[in-house]
């Protein structure tokens, strides 16, 4: 597609329950970002997947926590048993090598 | 570690006036430099995209400089209007992932 694509746009959930955030990154860009960002914070870095490699998962909070992405494209993060401070905005970036990123418009996950 | 630091944090100017905002980086080995804005509740939109090999980018009333040795970066935004309002972060990549700084937010005043 023409740009980074994120959804739900949008997600609600009850604390202790599994939600799944999904990124579509643009086609042909190998690597693809997970970042986080509370209310009024700046952008907490989360997990990097770059082509083949292994993943960098040195941001990620907790091990509630895990990314996939699944043959070199679409992007799963997944947050298990989900809690209050968790609230936040999901933003999800992907780009070419060491070229400019592109973020997608972010998913809004609030925990009640 | 890279370390990103943006001066001032918080700007608010008159309408029309030109400005400037302040990006210091610990880490120059990178490859290029890029900055965004991000308006209030909203992704990052990409405003400028630096090569380290380049010392500045122009678009519009834009204009990004980029010195890589003393970890500097400038963006300069003419005849500000009250739509420039937003957070404007700077982004340097090095090998890998970017972090970010805490970015200016900016108001611009009609």
């Amino acid at each position: 597609g023409a740009g980074v694509s994120q959804s739900p746009s949008n997600k609600v959930t009850e604390k202790g329950k599994d939600v799944e955030l999904r990124c579509d990154p643009i086609s042909g860009h190998t690597a693809l970002y997970w970042y986080r960002q509370s209310l009024g914070q700046g952008l907490e870095f989360l997990i990097y997947f770059q082509g083949n490699s292994a993943p960098d998962k040195s941001g990620l909070p907790s091990d509630r926590f895990s990314a996939e992405r699944t043959g070199g494209s679409v992007s799963t993060l997944t947050i298990q048993r989900t809690q209050q401070e968790d609230s936040a905005v999901y933003l999800c970036a992907s780009s070419k090598t060491l070229d400019g990123y592109t973020f997608g418009s972010g998913t809004r996950l609030t925990v009640v | 570690k890279q370390e990103v630091t943006q001066i001032p944090a918080a700007l608010s100017v008159p309408e029309g006036e030109n400005l400037v905002l302040n990006c210091s980086f610990t880490d120059s080995a990178i490859y290029n430099l890029q900055w965004f804005r991000q308006d209030p509740g909203k992704g990052l939109t990409s405003l400028l995209l630096i090569q380290s090999s380049q010392r500045e980018q122009t678009s519009g009333r834009l204009n990004a400089s980029l010195d890589k040795s003393s970890g500097r970066s400038t963006l300069y935004i003419a005849a500000s209007q009250p739509g420039d309002s937003a957070t404007y972060l700077c982004a340097p990549r090095g090998d890998d992932k970017i972090i970010f700084g805490k970015g200016t937010r900016l108001h611009i005043l009609p």
